[in-house]
This record gives structure tokens, sequence and C-alpha cells, in this order.
């Protein structure tokens, strides 16, 4: 089965400064991986995507991920986070033929001013 | 452009008394559809799929069950209510058969079972 671990239960980082949030991903065939974000009491928002192609994907709301494939890993990242990207964020991974998505358990990223 | 409802919002429920919660899709048909459960804030726990009306598959053995009476209409519900039934609940669709497209959610909701 396919699956996703995020290491981090929680980051930290001040407003300007660089975040990522690491992922890495166990998966047979090709991985189909996603991002997506949580703000308190609201459903998961999608945020960018690996499917083919280039190893740097970019999304949504000046958030973009790097795939590498020899270190199995989908690490979220932001040049300059703002304090409004603090929530939760999941990697997910695409799990059998029907479309279900496997989520990691999550990290909750805490920027401060 | 597709759009997805899922409500109530919130919802509170004493223990025994059934459940029904309700999501549909507009703007697509034959959609993937999903529930999900997130206790605690954080982990997301499939409960059902659906890839066609009256085709659902259970991921986890429980309490709950669900339906899709039509295309674009899934249901979520339950008998009689657990105090472990509490958690917050998201519907969520994908294009049928393509593994490529992305997921896109309801906003949840909402249970604390009394």
């Amino acid at each position: 089965a396919q699956s996703v671990a995020q290491p981090e239960d929680q980051v930290n980082v001040a407003e300007g400064n660089p975040l990522t949030v690491k992922c890495t991903y166990s998966v047979s065939g090709n991985p189909y991986l996603f991002w997506y974000v949580q703000y308190p009491n609201r459903g998961l928002q999608f945020l960018l995507k690996y499917i083919t192609g280039d190893n740097l994907v970019k999304g949504s709301y000046g958030f973009e991920a790097e795939f590498n494939k020899s270190q199995t890993s989908f690490h979220l990242k932001k040049p300059s986070a703002l304090v409004s990207d603090s929530a939760l964020y999941f990697c997910a991974v695409r799990d059998g033929s029907w479309g279900k998505l496997q989520f990691g358990a999550g990290t909750q990223v805490v920027v401060t001013p | 452009s597709q759009t997805i409802h899922q409500w109530p919002a919130t919802l509170v429920q004493p223990v025994g008394s059934p459940l029904s919660l309700e999501c549909t899709v507009e703007g697509t048909s034959n959609p993937n559809l999903y529930w999900y459960r997130q206790a605690a804030g954080r982990g997301l726990q499939l409960l059902f799929y659906s890839v066609g009306i009256g085709q659902i598959s259970s991921e986890v053995p429980q309490n709950l069950s669900a339906s899709r009476p039509q295309d674009r209409q899934f249901i979520l519900s339950s008998k009689k209510l657990l105090l472990s039934d509490s958690g917050f609940y998201l519907c969520a669709w994908s294009t049928d058969k393509l593994l490529t497209t992305e997921a896109f959610f309801g906003q949840g909701t909402r249970l604390t079972v009394v």
C-alpha cells in the first residue's frame, strides 16, 4: 500500500523566513503526491500536486514543492512565510485504482510576527 | 465550475440518536465520492468511498453507513450514535478514474455526541 509520512508534528517559523514542511513517501510504481492545507474548522484546500515532469512544482499562495526520487521526499516550501500561513498541512498520496488518498498525520505550521 | 456542499456545519446529538449528514456536488458528473473523519483535529481516516450510484465501499467497520442515492449525492448515516462518533466529518470528490486529479473537500461537519 502507498503511504506518506510527515516527521514533524509542528514547525515554527518567523514571518519573512523560509518555510519547509517535510514529507516522505513509500509507493510502488509512480507516485502521485499532493499537498493540502487546513484552516481551523474548515475543509482541506488543495495546494499543489506532483504527477510527472519537473521536480519543482509550483502551487497556490506562493507554495512550491520539490519531488526527490532518490530521497523519496516531497517537501513543501515557501520562500517567505506569512502569519496567515499558520495552518495544518497534509501530504497525501494516491492509493488504489479508484483514487483513494492516503494522508500523512499532518504538520501544524505556526508563523510568528 | 464544480462546487461541493456539505451540511450541517455543526451538529450536537445525544448518544443513541440517529445521524444523517449530506453532501452534494455540482458541476460534474459521475464523480468519486468520499467520506473522511478527522479526530482530535489531526489525522484523516477514510470511512467510505463510492465510484457510482449505489456503489459503496467501507474502509473501516464501524457504527456508520453511507449511501449514494443520486450521482452527486452522498449521505453518511447512523442508526444509533456513540460517543466515539464525535469528530469532524469531511466529504470529498474527485474526477472518476483519473488518479492524477486532486480531490476537493467540503467545509466539513463538526459532530459532537453528548
